[in-house]
C-alpha cells in the first residue's frame, strides 16, 4: 500500500467549477501536511498547508482529518491557470512524502 | 523569499558516462538538503538526506555507490549519478533546508530548485 494515496485523474473541468481533491494516507504518526502545485516539467511548488481545523486562502480549502487520516483540497471558481499536478504531502520524521498528484485541467 | 537553483537545467549523456548535478540555495545557508528523483507520471521519491560536513543518507533501494552526494557547504550540494544507464533518465530535484526539516508544527520549509532532466542515451 502506498504511503500517500490520491486519486491520478485526469479532471477535467470547465472554468467556475468546483473541483475537490482526496488523499489519504497511511502512517498515523504523520506530523504535518501539505498540498503542492506542480505545473508540467517544473518543481513542486508549496500551495497551502493543512490543518485539523481547516484553513482556506482564497478560493482553496484544505481540510484534514486525522482520525480518518484523510486530506482533501477544494477549488473553487476554477480558472485557466488552475491546471496543474496537486500533489497531496506528508511529512514523517523529517521527509516530505509525496503521492502521486492529481492532474487537474480546466478547459474554457 | 529563499531561492534554490540547479545546474544543470538539461543534460542529454551517453550511456556510461558520470553526470554531476549542482544544488545551490542562493540567499540562505541550508543545513540540509534533500534529493528527490520523479518518473514520468509518478511521483517524487526522495533519494537522500544531506547534511552539511556529513555524510548523506540514503533511502531503501538507493545505490550509495550509483548516486554519490557531497555536501561540502551551508550552500552547496552536489549529486553525481556515476556510470549512467537510460533507466537512469529521470527528473532530479533538490531542496534545501534551514532547520533539516524534522520540526513539526514550524515554518521549517524545504525550498524546491528548478529540478534537472537527465536524459541518458
Amino acid at each position: 500500500r502506498k504511503e500517500v494515496e490520491q486519486d491520478p485523474g485526469p479532471f477535467n473541468v470547465p472554468e467556475g467549477a468546483t473541483v475537490a481533491f482526496n488523499c489519504t494516507y497511511s502512517n498515523s504518526a504523520s506530523q504535518s501536511f501539505f498540498w503542492y502545485r506542480q505545473d508540467c516539467r517544473k518543481e513542486p511548488k508549496l500551495l497551502m498547508s493543512v490543518y485539523s481545523s481547516g484553513n482556506e486562502d482564497g478560493r482553496f480549502t484544505a481540510q484534514l482529518n486525522r482520525a480518518s487520516q484523510y486530506i482533501s483540497l477544494l477549488i473553487r471558481d476554477s480558472k485557466l491557470s488552475d491546471s496543474a499536478t496537486y500533489l497531496c504531502v506528508v511529512k514523517e520524521g523529517g521527509k516530505l512524502i509525496f503521492g502521486q498528484g492529481t492532474e487537474l485541467s480546466v478547459k474554457p | 523569499g529563499a531561492v534554490v537553483s540547479q545546474h544543470p537545467s538539461r543534460v542529454i549523456c551517453k550511456s556510461g558516462t558520470s553526470v554531476k548535478i549542482e544544488c545551490r540555495s542562493l540567499d540562505f545557508q541550508a543545513t540540509t538538503m534533500f534529493w528527490y528523483r520523479q518518473f514520468p507520471k509518478q511521483s517524487l521519491m526522495l533519494m537522500a538526506t544531506s547534511n552539511e560536513g556529513s555524510k548523506a543518507t540514503y533511502e531503501q533501494g538507493v545505490e550509495k555507490d550509483k548516486f554519490l552526494i557531497n555536501h561540502a557547504s551551508l550552500t552547496l550540494s552536489t549529486l553525481t549519478v556515476t556510470s549512467a544507464h537510460p533507466e537512469d533518465s529521470s527528473f532530479y530535484i533538490c531542496s534545501a533546508s534551514v532547520g533539516g526539516g524534522k520540526l513539526a508544527g514550524t515554518t521549517d520549509t524545504q525550498y524546491f530548485g528548478p529540478g534537472t532532466r537527465l536524459t541518458v542515451l
